[in-house]
């Protein structure tokens, strides 16, 4: 198993600039999840899906847009990026709610 | 609103030393998970330790052992006989835990510690 894998590893944006983060798992979990991780800071959720078809906002939601067509896929689209929105990146996923959550390895934005 | 409180940026240890890494907590709810990951300096998340609030004994994984004291709203990481491998940066992170014993998995992270393991 891959487990979680997130592409690109790295990513420079212009401001306004658009892109689509992608987290892809292979463990069949229900549950995945975005974080964000700002310089020498705690992880926040940013956004959260229970299944395919189902996703619901966490704590920093702004700025950002998910969509969970498939179990495996949950991809992050950042429309008219900002320099605040340069950070880390996780994605991760877990069997049900209660369960351990397995991360990605992290895709390291920079909008300038 | 649950909130999660780390008050040491950064700690020192010897090497073969024990250290104790704080962490206290806020929240209104009865039941909830307690979790330290390990951030090395290479990025990734690893999960070290789990405690849930029900849980009477406190929570061992090899070296790794938490100090969950409820009354005090604390959930302190001991790690034994440091190594040179432990020097990364330390997450505690909550849980939220609904009536049945459920959960969405939403966590809510520390700042963190930055632990760093002298020879």
């Amino acid at each position: 198993n891959a487990g979680v894998t997130q592409t690109p590893k790295f990513r420079i944006l212009k401001i306004g600039q658009s892109m689509t983060l992608q987290c892809t798992q292979d463990m069949n979990h229900n549950y995945m999840y975005w974080y964000r991780q700002d310089p020498g800071m705690g992880l926040k959720l940013i956004y959260y899906s229970v299944g395919a078809g189902i996703t619901d906002k966490g704590e920093v939601p702004n700025g950002y847009n998910v969509s969970r067509s498939t179990t495996e896929d949950f991809p992050l689209r950042l429309e008219l990026a900002a320099p605040s929105q340069t950070s880390v990146y996780f994605c991760a996923s877990s069997y049900r709610g209660n369960y351990e959550q397995y991360f990605g390895p992290g895709t390291r934005l920079t909008v300038t | 609103a649950q909130k999660i409180t780390q008050t040491q940026p950064g700690m020192f240890v010897q090497e073969k030393e024990a250290v104790t890494l704080d962490c206290t907590y806020d929240t209104s709810d009865q039941s909830y998970g307690l979790f330290w990951y390990k951030q090395p300096s290479s990025g990734e998340m690893i999960f070290l330790i789990y405690q849930g609030s029900y849980d009477e004994q406190n929570a061992t994984e090899g070296r790794y052992s938490l100090n969950f004291q409820k009354a005090r709203k604390s959930a302190n990481l001991v790690i034994s006989a440091s190594q040179l491998g432990d020097s990364a940066m330390y997450f505690c992170a909550m849980r939220e835990v609904l009536a049945g014993g459920t959960s969405y998995g939403k966590l809510t992270f520390g700042q963190g510690t930055i632990l760093t393991v002298h020879p």
